[in-house]
């Protein structure tokens, strides 16, 4: 099976933009999660979709947001961008939600 | 609130040495764990879970964790390291039925020839 992939690998982008970040699970997973990855905050939960279903949120603010379609494919999205904004995002399926998650390979984000 | 507490974000040792990388997870009910790694501009590589069924669990690589619950522990080793080894490891926490996982701070390894 193809793995997790993710779109684009690398994005630059400046304050105040918004910005548009793909996630295709493995096929048959229907739970997709994604974290950020920064040094300083290490990694991070950001929100799960199951079933076109926000599951599970973290601690962010507005800004961040997600959906997922119906075949399982999810976006995040970041309005307003600020320079602490820029990471690593990645996403990560699994079939249910707490089996194993496999990772993408990140989309790297640089806010300027 | 669940948390996961990696001891030492660095760790350095000479190859064909021991490895020994600490996890500790805060749970009075025994989450389901897992150890990843991450090499450089890349994802998070599993290499093993705990899935109750056994406390101590064989990964990939040569890796392998025991979990104690006493110690509320899950601590990652290797008999003996390879260069190959040198890379950032995160051990990870997840509970309840949805995917959301807790994660430590991360340890990188350092192998020296």
């Amino acid at each position: 099976k193809a793995g997790v992939t993710q779109t684009p690998r690398y994005l630059i982008k400046t304050r105040g933009q918004q910005v548009t970040l793909s996630c295709s699970p493995i096929s048959g997973h229907r739970s997709v999660s994604w974290y950020q990855q920064t040094p300083g905050q290490g990694l991070q939960f950001l929100f799960e979709y199951f079933s076109e279903t926000q599951r599970n949120k973290g601690n962010f603010p507005g800004r961040f947001s997600g959906r997922q379609f119906s075949n399982s494919r999810s976006e995040m999205n970041v309005s307003t961008l600020e320079l602490g904004d820029s990471a690593l995002y990645l996403c990560a399926s699994s079939s249910r939600g707490l089996e194993t998650q496999y990772f993408g390979p990140g989309t790297r984000l640089l806010v300027l | 609130a669940q948390s996961v507490t990696q001891l030492g974000s660095h760790v350095s040792v000479s190859e064909g040495a021991l490895v020994l990388l600490r996890c500790n997870y805060s749970s009075s009910v025994p989450p389901y764990l897992f150890w990843y790694v991450q090499y450089p501009n890349q994802g998070l590589q599993l290499l093993l879970k705990y899935t109750s069924a056994a406390t101590l669990v064989k990964g990939i690589n040569g890796f392998e964790a025991e979990f104690k619950k006493s110690e509320t522990s899950f601590h990652l080793t290797k008999p003996s390291a390879h260069m190959s080894d040198a890379a950032e490891y995160f051990c990870a926490a997840g509970s309840g039925n949805t995917g959301k996982l807790i994660f430590g701070q991360g340890t990188t390894l350092q192998v020296k020839p």
